[in-house]
């Protein structure tokens, strides 16, 4: 099944202490993007990949940072959590020239940093 | 700096009715504009995507506009289902960045 996968789906963690989230896509896909959705404020756009070894910052990529060393995978790394990041994550991949087609959501990550 | 405003917030109707769902944006110089759809607590579902270059997508009961000259799109639902009921989402895509609008919170009542 063509899916993008999110790890863990739920965390709850301390100020300070490093984390990522994995995002994996199984369709070959070249774009990768983060989203965080915080109410009032929508969706927004942290990072995104046009390829391997190709990232971008998004709207609001401070406190964050991503790396893309394989096709499927595109963790996104928080240093040092700040309650300010409490949110809810999405991955989404596309196929083809960058961001142009159509864009496929993992079932988000809840983060809570206390 | 492109802005994605999508109105109204939230809309509720009868079961049957057609509604129309609309996004506006600043910057006419987009790529494409996706709808989605959001289940509580889920992730998204992509329902249609219109090309820069195209006027408007079907799917089913839906049907989205796109108008790059006036920065405006409609999503079109026909015969509206209780099971319709959920936020919709559009995005514009310029320069490899996706801005989203903060979403139509529909509530379609049985």
């Amino acid at each position: 099944e063509a899916q993008v996968t999110q790890n863990p789906r739920y965390l709850i963690t301390v100020t300070g202490k490093k984390l990522t989230v994995t995002c994996s896509q199984n369709m070959n896909h070249e774009y990768m993007s983060w989203y965080r959705q915080d109410p009032g404020l929508g969706l927004r756009q942290i990072y995104y990949s046009m390829n391997v070894e190709v990232t971008d910052k998004g709207d609001v990529p401070e406190g964050y940072k991503v790396s893309r060393k394989e096709k499927r995978n595109f963790p996104l790394i928080l240093e040092s959590p700040s309650p300010n990041q409490t949110s809810l994550y999405f991955c989404a991949s596309s196929d083809g020239g960058g961001s142009y087609n159509e864009q496929f959501f993992g079932p988000g990550t809840r983060l809570t940093v206390l | 700096k492109q802005e994605v405003t999508q109105i109204p917030a939230a809309l509720s109707v009868p079961e049957g009715e057609n509604l129309v769902l609309n996004c506006s944006f600043t910057d006419s110089a987009i790529y494409n504009l996706q709808w989605f759809r959001q289940d509580p607590g889920k992730g998204l579902t992509s329902l249609l995507l219109i090309q820069s270059s195209q006027r408007e997508q079907t799917s089913g009961r839906l049907n989205a506009s796109l108008d790059k000259s006036s920065g405006r799109s409609t999503l079109y639902i026909a015969a509206s289902q209780p099971g319709d009921s959920a936020t919709y989402l559009c995005a514009v895509v310029r320069d490899d960045k996706i801005i989203f609008g903060k979403g139509t919170r529909l509530h379609i009542l049985p």
